[in-house]
């Protein structure tokens, strides 16, 4: 069965940094690649970024380049994204997603994690 | 960038309605469209993928059309489970205005 758990809800006070986490098993960890999501409070869902673990191929949505980074363990089959100094206006709800691999780009997201509550606050 | 222009995003309905939900891009997207359902509290689940083919378990009251730059979800006859939010992405080139704004279906 193909699972994404993603870490528990965090509390944050504005300037500090945080990595979330999204363990994938079910699947080959590294031929499927891994997106991000966030919705903020009571909105819609935003494309934040993309990364294939086999190869380390990222790319970003415009929104979100240079604010936050895409990585990943292949050794421990999850994925990361984290912030060098979050703002309060990044309280959300972050997703991560399994999207298999399409002709030149990545396909749909299939499987997508429960989501991770980040709260910034002082 | 494509950006999706998603419409209505309310939608009230009652038991037995068809609803329609449209998804319009900025360019064509050929058929790489994706329609998933969001209920509070929960990740969006896939409906259908590739504008028409609908998902495993996915009730058959559900269907996608469309290609180039107009697509429409259906559901034939709404049932109390189908009230939430819908949302379109496009994976021709994903970019910042990969998702529609979202319809929210609600009771009428």
């Amino acid at each position: 069965e193909v699972q994404l758990v993603q870490s528990g809800p965090e509390v944050i006070k504005p300037g500090e940094s945080l990595k979330i986490s999204c363990k994938g098993s079910g699947y080959s960890f590294t031929t499927y690649w891994i997106g991000w999501v966030r919705q903020m409070p009571g909105k819609g869902l935003e494309w934040m970024g993309i990364m294939y673990p086999g190869d380390s191929d990222t790319r970003y949505s415009p929104s979100f380049q240079g604010q936050v980074t895409i990585s990943a363990d292949n050794s421990i089959s999850t994925a990361y994204l984290q912030w060098s100094s979050l703002k309060a206006s990044d309280t959300a709800v972050y997703y991560c997603a399994r999207h298999s691999s399409g002709t030149l780009n990545p396909n749909h997201a299939d499987y997508w994690g429960q989501g991770t509550l980040v709260t910034v606050s002082s | 960038d494509i950006q999706m222009t998603q419409s209505p995003s309310t939608l009230s309905a009652i038991i037995g309605d068809r609803v329609t939900i449209t998804c319009r891009a900025s360019q064509s997207i050929s058929t790489w469209l994706a329609w998933y359902q969001q209920k509070p509290g929960k990740a969006p689940k896939l409906l259908i993928h590739k504008a028409s083919t609908l998902e495993s378990g996915v009730p058959s009251r559900f269907s996608g059309s469309g290609s180039g730059t107009e697509f429409t979800l259906t559901i034939s006859s709404l049932q109390p489970d189908d009230f939430a939010t819908y949302y379109c992405l496009q994976y021709n080139s994903y970019s910042r205005g990969a998702f529609g704004q979202g319809t929210k279906v609600e009771v009428k």
